[in-house]
């Protein structure tokens, strides 16, 4: 396993500009999160995926938020407009179920403010 | 309501000692599997360990063990000789309604910061 990767680590942006973030899941992990962190608190579920499709969306998740997995491979979650509040540690993990166990693993995140 | 409650914003212990972070949780469903995850200051979120609802033994992962209490809903992660490298932030999690076709968000906990003092 070459565990989950996520690029940039990092991003600076200006409010109002689009900004786009890649994660590449473990190889065969069929599911893959994305998840919003904020200084001071546990991560907050944004969306899911299942292969291709995307299963379910938090209410979190505005319409400037996009994610997408095309092939059902890596994701790219977008934010167009950014706003200040949307400063965040951008987490994406995956998994693969294992009988009843269904461990997410997490990559290294997008640290993003947004100025 | 919280359903994964971590009481201890920040707890200390000496190296080589054992500790215990608490986490209770809040669940109706009887199929459920609760995590704890370490991050350090780095930020990448390392998964430690599972408890699943139905297991009867307490999970055990090498120095963390997982002391699962269904009655209590409580998912204590204790963590033996403790080593400096364990200084982190800890996050209790919790995935409900785990079924073949679900396979369920994480909540998480808002989490404990561990400082090992040597």
């Amino acid at each position: 396993d070459t565990g989950v990767s996520q690029n940039p680590r990092h991003k600076i942006t200006k409010r109002g500009q689009n900004v786009t973030f890649r994660c590449d899941p473990i190889s065969e992990h069929n599911r893959l999160y994305w998840y919003r962190q904020t200084l001071g608190q546990g991560p907050e579920f944004l969306t899911y995926f299942q292969n291709e499709a995307q299963l379910e969306k938090s209410r979190l998740l505005s319409d400037r938020f996009s994610a997408e997995r095309p092939k059902g491979s890596f994701s790219t979650l977008e934010i167009q407009r950014t706003e200040q509040g949307d400063s965040a540690m951008y987490l994406c993990a995956s998994s693969r179920k294992l009988g009843q166990e269904e461990t997410q693993y997490f990559g290294p995140g997008t640290r993003l403010l947004v100025l | 309501a919280q359903k994964i409650t971590q009481t201890q914003p920040g707890m200390f212990v000496q190296e080589k000692e054992a500790v215990t972070l608490d986490c209770t949780y809040d669940t109706s469903d009887q199929s459920y599997g609760l995590f704890w995850y370490k991050q350090p200051s780095s930020g990448e979120m390392i998964f430690l360990i599972y408890q699943g609802s139905y297991d009867e033994q307490n999970a055990t992962e090498g120095r963390y063990s997982l002391n699962f209490q269904k009655a209590r809903k409580s998912a204590n992660l204790v963590i033996s000789a403790s080593q400096l490298g364990d200084s982190a932030m800890y996050f209790c999690a919790m995935r409900e309604g785990l079924s073949y076709t679900n396979a369920g968000k994480s909540t998480f906990g808002d989490g404990t910061t561990l400082t090992v003092k040597p």
